[in-house]
């Protein structure tokens, strides 16, 4: 499973757009791309998933270039209730079912 | 639905002692998960389940963690003498295929041994 790298935290204020950036050099051709959000006291919940170019849903949006060895999870207009750990995942392949999570990126986001 | 749900949400227990967590999975979901996540860390793959058959258990750190699942809905994880070094919290998550779908967590059982 390809391994991610991504900030260790990161500050923003209510009202601004928030990008995530997470790197995977060595992502697998059949790999996806998903992010979990996490607040604290409970388990992480899936935010978004892609392969390549652009998804978006109501929460947030996430943009994958054509190499594929990095992906940005772009929270749109954030409030105090989007601070959280946002983990960074990538893997498909024979264990897709094992989520690898790394230490993620703690957002705080002040009134 | 209701979500998954995880009890106790705290459990102490005295180095040595046996303890056993629950996780009530969505219904109808056929993988149920566990994780363990140390403070400050993502959460690890412990075992996974598809209905009750247990397809992986190669993230239990040791012969003292047991993870059954019977009747193919609700799992225990088991933990026996337990260990400080097993003071973490225990997520149990549950899709509803056979494993590649979206997992759903619950909130966790928090074990402090001491």
């Amino acid at each position: 499973l390809a391994k991610t790298t991504q900030p260790i935290s990161m500050d923003s204020y209510e009202g601004q757009e928030v990008n995530i950036t997470c790197s995977h050099n060595n992502i697998a051709t059949n790999d996806y791309i998903t992010w979990y959000q996490q607040f604290p006291s409970q388990g992480p919940r899936f935010i978004i998933q892609g392969y390549k170019t652009k998804v978006t849903n109501e929460v947030a949006s996430l943009f994958i270039p054509a190499d594929r060895k990095s992906s940005t999870l772009s929270l749109p207009r954030v409030s105090l209730s989007d601070t959280a750990v946002y983990y960074c995942l990538v893997g498909v392949g024979d264990s897709s079912y094992k989520l690898i999570f790394g230490s993620g990126t703690r957002l705080l986001v002040r009134p | 639905g209701a979500g998954v749900s995880q009890s106790p949400r705290y459990k102490v227990a005295k180095r040595g002692q046996d303890v056993a967590l629950r996780c009530d999975p969505i219904s109808g979901h056929v993988s149920l998960f566990w994780y363990q996540q140390a403070l400050g860390q993502g959460p690890e793959f412990l075992t996974y389940f598809q209905n009750e058959a247990q397809l992986d258990k190669s993230g239990l750190p040791s012969d003292r963690f047991f993870a059954e699942r019977p009747e193919g809905s609700v799992s225990t994880l088991k933990i026996q003498r337990t260990q400080q070094e097993d003071s973490a919290v225990y997520l149990c998550a549950s899709s509803p295929g056979l494993g590649e779908d979206i997992q759903y967590f619950g909130a966790g059982t928090r074990l402090s041994v001491l």
